[in-house]
């Protein structure tokens, strides 16, 4: 079974705070995501990555910054947290190297409260 | 439009027969995805379909594809109260490997 890990299910930081999310995959994916998750507006797409080092961004980047050091491991990284980043996030991945591997596979997410 | 349209809500009895109905958007989209969201976790893929099929049975889930409409729809048989959860359809664009994702209806089922 794929898994996908999320370092935290519920975070509180303060305004102004560096923020680290981490997201860990275990079937050599190459395709990584992070989503944020609002009542009424659905999954938004912040970054992804589909390659080591690779990045792109999605519909929503301001305020975001990524890592990809390693295959199995992508960082949200929130440079100055502030109170409207409060949101779920989630992590998924994909194989990547064709149609049917577009499968995401979604971790169980972090609840984010900045104060 | 540019949106995977679901509707927000709805509500149906224990036992009773679920109709979740999605428009996507791209009518050379290549697979469309149901996840399930239960509260308070991630989303949990519940089934695909390939957009050249029309239909898809698994078990209690049923997938119907109207490529015509842009249509897919999901059909729960004998819900139960552990089918309570958001459903999310999502479609993938032919050489991508984004997602792009409707809203979400969220199912309750009443005992």
């Amino acid at each position: 079974d794929v898994k996908v890990t999320q370092s935290s299910r519920y975070l509180v930081k303060r305004t102004g705070e560096k923020v680290f999310l981490e997201c860990v995959q275990d079937m050599d994916h190459e395709n990584m995501f992070w989503y944020r998750q609002d009542p009424g507006l659905g999954l938004r797409l912040i970054y992804f990555s589909y390659d080591v080092k690779m990045k792109e961004k999605g519909d929503i980047p301001e305020g975001y910054s990524v890592s990809r050091e390693k295959k199995e491991r992508f960082s949200l990284i929130l440079e100055s947290a502030s109170t409207n980043q409060t949101s779920m996030y989630l992590c998924a991945s994909s194989q990547g190297t064709g149609f049917a591997q577009e499968t995401q596979y979604f971790g169980p997410g972090t609840r984010l409260l900045v104060l | 439009g540019e949106d995977v349209e679901q509707s927000l809500f709805l509500s149906v009895r224990e036992g009773d027969s679920s109709v979740i109905n999605c428009t996507y958007t791209d009518s050379s989209s290549t697979y469309l995805y149901w996840y399930k969201q239960e509260p308070g976790a991630g989303l949990q893929l519940l089934t695909y379909i390939f957009s050249n099929m029309d239909m898809k049975q698994d078990q209690r889930l049923t997938v119907l594809l109207n490529k015509k409409d842009k249509h897919l729809s999901l059909r729960i048989a004998d819900t139960q109260t552990g089918d309570s959860a958001i459903y999310f359809c999502a479609e993938v664009w032919a050489g991508s490997y984004q997602l792009t994702f409707g809203k979400g209806t969220k199912l309750s089922v009443i005992p």
